[in-house]
């Protein structure tokens, strides 16, 4: 056990639907990682917050925002949704700002677009 | 553009053998690099790291070779055993950049431990 909650761990939806992805850290990290794994993709890094502000982005599409709240969990909210969202996101969480350290991941959630 | 490549999606090594996994990267401004294991229905879990100033880490039964000239790391698991079968992932991180842009991850090689 990781430390690190993602929730739900499973979503089936539609196109064009809306959809929110938590995540709450282990206890005292500060950093959580938005990451996207799709089908026969490597872990695409979407978004970092650190502390409750936007750290760093990567490859996050501008249907697809996050956000960090006071008590450290994390939310990643997709929109419009297409197929192609279909994958497996994963939050991670680490004591340090930057990228030096180990980054602890939570189980994922899946999400499914029909 | 991959700037992390891991080029053998899978790999199968007899039990009790050495597994060698590698992993090339582009952009020299990474400086430190890891390796996660992930396991089916699970996260990535760390497995060992290294920094640029070293060449060579060992934990164990884990050892990681850094190449920098080459731009070329390599996992070396020694000797293989049937739990460690799950896919394999190299991480790269520019730590003199902040590594404010989290761990760039390449695709991750299967690993699977024949007995």
């Amino acid at each position: 056990d990781s430390g690190v909650t993602q929730t739900p761990k499973h979503l089936i939806t539609a196109t064009g639907q809306r959809v929110t992805l938590r995540c709450s850290p282990r206890s005292g990290d500060l950093s959580v990682y938005w990451y996207q794994q799709s089908l026969d993709q490597g872990l695409q890094f979407l978004i970092q917050y650190y502390n409750g502000e936007e750290r760093a982005k990567g490859n996050i599409l501008e249907r697809f925002s996050a956000q960090q709240f006071p008590d450290l969990h994390s939310e990643l909210n997709l929109s419009s949704l297409e197929l192609g969202d279909s994958a497996l996101y994963f939050c991670a969480s680490s004591v340090y700002p930057g990228g030096l350290g180990e980054l602890f991941f939570g189980e994922g959630s899946r999400l499914t677009v029909l | 553009d991959q700037q992390v490549k891991q080029n053998s999606p899978s790999l199968s090594v007899q039990e009790g053998r050495i597994s060698i996994l590698n992993c090339d990267y582009t952009n020299s401004m990474f400086d430190y690099f890891l390796w996660y294991k992930k396991y089916p229905a699970e996260g990535p879990t760390f497995l060992i790291s290294i920094s640029s100033i070293k060449d060579k880490n060992e934990d164990g039964r884990f050892t990681v070779f850094l190449n920098k000239s080459a731009k070329h790391l390599s996992l070396h698991i020694v000797p293989s055993q049937p739990g460690d079968s799950a896919v394999y992932f190299c991480a790269a991180s520019g730590a003199v950049r902040g590594g404010a842009d989290g761990l760039t991850f390449g695709k991750g090689t299967h690993l699977i431990i024949q007995p």
